[in-house]
């Protein structure tokens, strides 16, 4: 199983339209996880953090199923700006210390349609 | 917020030479800089993890050797490519945490795309 797994697409949806991603980690004690927005040959930039009890932002709202290992966003009235690869992020955790860093999944590419 | 540059954003060289990265956090400090490699169409790949005043800390089947990195103070972290080959061509970006904070966050900066002929 990959460390962290997304559904490619691209996912073509109408502008207006409510879309949701999922993504699922293997690493059972990973503690942080984040959504990441990468335009074309641009770097990351940070979307949300996810917690455990869910969180919302606007049009945005994550949610953490500890149990499944697997993170959501959802994004409700996409907007043309929304066109974006979308990617989960989870802070890699070791026991006893040591190098972490975030390991990214591929990513989800979006595009909205006028 | 937190502003990370690099430089240079883009550069060609022939295969054989070096290059050097510069990653900067510009309004903080960053006592760990993180370096990612990401091949077209794949996911970002940490390389190494950088610690202000010690030695960074490779990933499996990164060569150290190949990739030097500095981390000379807390606002900048270098990446050198040594004897750069085209396999090496990529998309290098660098992130950032900031001293203090217990969040994971890391800032990233705009990346430095690699071509090597």
């Amino acid at each position: 199983r990959k460390e962290v797994e997304q559904d490619p697409g691209p996912f073509n949806v109408p502008e207006g339209a409510t879309v949701a991603f999922n993504c699922t980690y293997s690493n059972s004690a990973s503690q942080s996880f984040f959504w990441y927005r990468q335009d074309c040959r641009k770097e990351p930039k940070l979307l949300m953090s996810v917690y455990s009890s869910g969180n919302e932002d606007g049009r945005f709202t994550a949610q953490l199923n500890r149990a499944s290992q697997y993170i959501s966003l959802l994004i409700r009235d996409s907007k043309l700006s929304d066109s974006a690869t979308y990617l989960c992020v989870v802070n890699r955790e070791y026991s006893g210390g040591g190098a972490d860093g975030l390991t990214f999944g591929k990513g989800t590419h979006l595009i909205i349609q006028p | 917020g937190a502003v990370v540059s690099q430089h240079p954003s883009r550069v060609i060289c022939k295969s054989g030479t070096s290059v050097k990265i510069e990653c900067r956090s510009l309004d903080f400090q960053a006592t760990t800089m993180f370096w990612y490699r990401q091949f077209p169409k794949q996911s970002l790949m940490l390389m190494a993890t950088s610690n202000e005043g010690s030695k960074a800390t490779y990933e499996q089947g990164v060569e150290k050797d190949k990739f030097l990195i500095n981390h000379a103070s807390l606002t900048l972290s270098t990446l050198t490519v040594t004897s750069a080959h085209p396999e090496d061509s990529s998309f290098y970006i660098c992130s950032a945490r900031s001293v203090g904070r217990s969040s994971p966050e890391q800032y990233f900066g705009p990346g430095t795309r690699l071509t090597v002929t």
